[in-house]
C-alpha cells in the first residue's frame, strides 16, 4: 500500500516559476525522501529529511517536514524545462513507500 | 552509491508466457527490493530479495507469479510467470546503500504483455 498521498497529481508552470509538492503521509517515520523519475525510467535521489528535522535544502531544492501533520513539502526554485519529471515522496526504514507522485511539467 | 544494471530494458512479450529480469549492482548489498510501477502509478514493493533464503513478498504478490533468485550479494532475477496484459509495467530493482535507506534504483526494465 502506499504511504504518502501527494498532491497536485499534476502541475504545470512557466520556466523561472517556482513549483511547490506536498506530501502526506499515515504513519510514524524516522525519514522522508524525496525522488525524480524521468520519463518512466530509474528514480534519482534527491533529497532525504530526517524526522528530527525540518528544513533541508539542496541546490534548488527546499524541502520542510511537519511531523505533527505528518506533511512534507518539496520547493523547486527557479524552475527549468529540464526539471519536467513526476517527483515521488518515499518514507524511509526498512520497506521504502512511495507516495503516488506529483507531474511536474515546466514550459520553455 | 551504487550503479545497478537491469536487463532488458524493455520486452514485448506473449500473454502465458514467463520473462525474467536480471538485476546486477556494482558493489555487495544487503537489502534488494523489486518494485513495480503500472502505467501512470506510482511504485509497489513486490518483494525484498534476500540473499540465501526466500524472499519476502508484500500482500498481492506470491512467489508462484514473481519467483526471485537471490544467489549472492551483488545479483538478483525476479520472474514474471504466465504473464497477461496486466502484468504490462515497469520492473525496478533497488538497492540500498549504507545506513541512510537512501534507494540506487536500476533503469528499469518495461513489459509490454499482448
Amino acid at each position: 500500500s502506499q504511504q504518502g498521498e501527494e498532491d497536485p497529481q499534476a502541475l504545470s508552470i512557466q520556466e523561472g516559476e517556482n513549483a511547490t509538492m506536498n506530501c502526506s503521509y499515515k504513519t510514524s517515520i524516522n525519514n522522508l525522501q524525496w525522488y525524480r523519475q524521468n520519463s518512466g525510467r530509474g528514480l534519482v535521489h534527491l533529497i532525504l529529511i530526517r524526522s528530527n528535522e525540518r528544513e533541508k535544502h539542496s541546490g534548488r531544492l527546499r524541502v520542510t517536514l511537519d511531523t505533527s501533520k505528518k506533511s512534507s513539502s518539496l520547493l523547486i526554485t527557479a524552475s527549468r524545462a529540464a526539471d519536467t519529471a513526476s517527483y515521488f515522496c518515499a518514507t524511509g526504514g526498512f520497506k521504502t513507500i512511495f507516495g503516488a507522485g506529483t507531474r511536474l511539467f515546466v514550459k520553455a | 552509491s551504487a550503479v545497478i544494471s537491469q536487463k532488458p530494458s524493455r520486452d514485448i512479450c506473449q500473454r502465458g508466457t514467463s520473462l525474467t529480469i536480471q538485476c546486477q549492482v556494482d558493489s555487495q548489498v544487503t537489502m534488494m527490493f523489486w518494485y513495480r510501477q503500472q502505467p501512470g502509478q506510482s511504485l509497489t514493493l513486490i518483494a525484498t530479495a534476500n540473499q540465501g533464503s526466500e524472499a519476502t513478498y508484500e500482500s498481492g504478490f506470491v512467489i508462484d507469479k514473481f519467483p526471485i533468485s537471490r544467489p549472492n550479494l551483488t545479483f538478483s532475477t525476479l520472474t514474471v510467470s504466465n504473464m497477461s496484459p496486466e502484468d504490462s509495467s515497469i520492473y525496478l530493482c533497488s538497492v540500498v546503500v549504507g545506513d541512510t535507506g537512501e534507494l540506487f534504483f536500476g533503469e528499469g526494465s518495461r513489459l509490454t504483455v499482448l
